[in-house]
């Protein structure tokens, strides 16, 4: 089946500019996950979905970040006055949600470029 | 708050040694403990876990050891080859939530034929 899709694959965008990113989770994962990956750098976390619960968003940065999830699928993540520290793979993942189960599956990523 | 520490930050082999990757996490309540391979421009994927009911798991040429005492957790990769050069990810589950995870700042292995 399909995997998790981002897009797009690359954004370039001018310092101020609003960008927003988008994840498609794998069908039927209740739980989805964004995170910052910096070159060379390790994941940081951002913000957690788990079904109807109310978001885990204590990773975002700065009030400039936000996220939403629609219908319990689609997730946006949107970026206010974009400043270049903000240049980085932004990776959205997602998991079953079940105990059973912790994998995460990635997406291919949004590789954003502040200018 | 939650942090995991990994080490080395870069390591290089030669084909045929073995590889250990080593992390600390400060969670005492994480029990949850993944470990995902990114290769170059390809995006991260998870190649073994352990949970903290046990203290060792494997698969074929890799193995995961856990000391929940000491909070430490390790991989180990035998037999290296030049396929597994890539960044590696240990990771802790949240404290409370084992949806979340807590990532350590990666190794970059590289294999030398």
């Amino acid at each position: 089946g399909a995997g998790v899709s981002q897009s797009p694959s690359n954004k370039v965008t001018e310092k101020g500019k609003d960008v927003e990113l988008r994840c498609d989770p794998i069908s039927g994962h209740t739980a989805l996950y964004w995170y910052r990956q910096s070159l060379g750098q390790g994941l940081e976390f951002l913000i957690y979905f788990q079904g109807n619960s109310a978001p885990d968003k204590s990773g975002l940065p700065s009030d400039r970040f936000s996220a939403e999830r629609t219908g319990g699928s689609v997730s946006t993540l949107t970026i206010q006055r974009t400043q270049q520290e903000d240049s980085a793979v932004y990776l959205c993942a997602s998991s079953s949600g079940t105990t059973q189960s912790n994998e995460q599956f990635f997406g291919p990523g949004t590789r954003l470029t502040v200018l | 708050g939650e942090n995991v520490e990994q080490h080395p930050s870069t390591l290089s082999v030669q084909e045929g040694d073995s590889a250990v990757i080593k992390c600390t996490y400060s969670d005492s309540a994480s029990n949850y403990f993944p470990w995902y391979k990114q290769e170059l421009g390809k995006r991260p994927q998870l190649i073994i876990d352990i949970r903290s009911n046990v203290g060792e798991k494997k698969d074929q040429r890799i193995a995961v050891t856990l000391n929940k005492t000491a909070k430490h957790f390790s991989l180990h990769i035998t037999e290296t080859q030049p396929e597994d050069s890539a960044v590696y990810f240990c990771a802790a589950s949240s404290s409370g939530n084992t949806g979340k995870l807590i990532f350590g700042q990666g190794t970059t292995l590289q294999v030398k034929p």
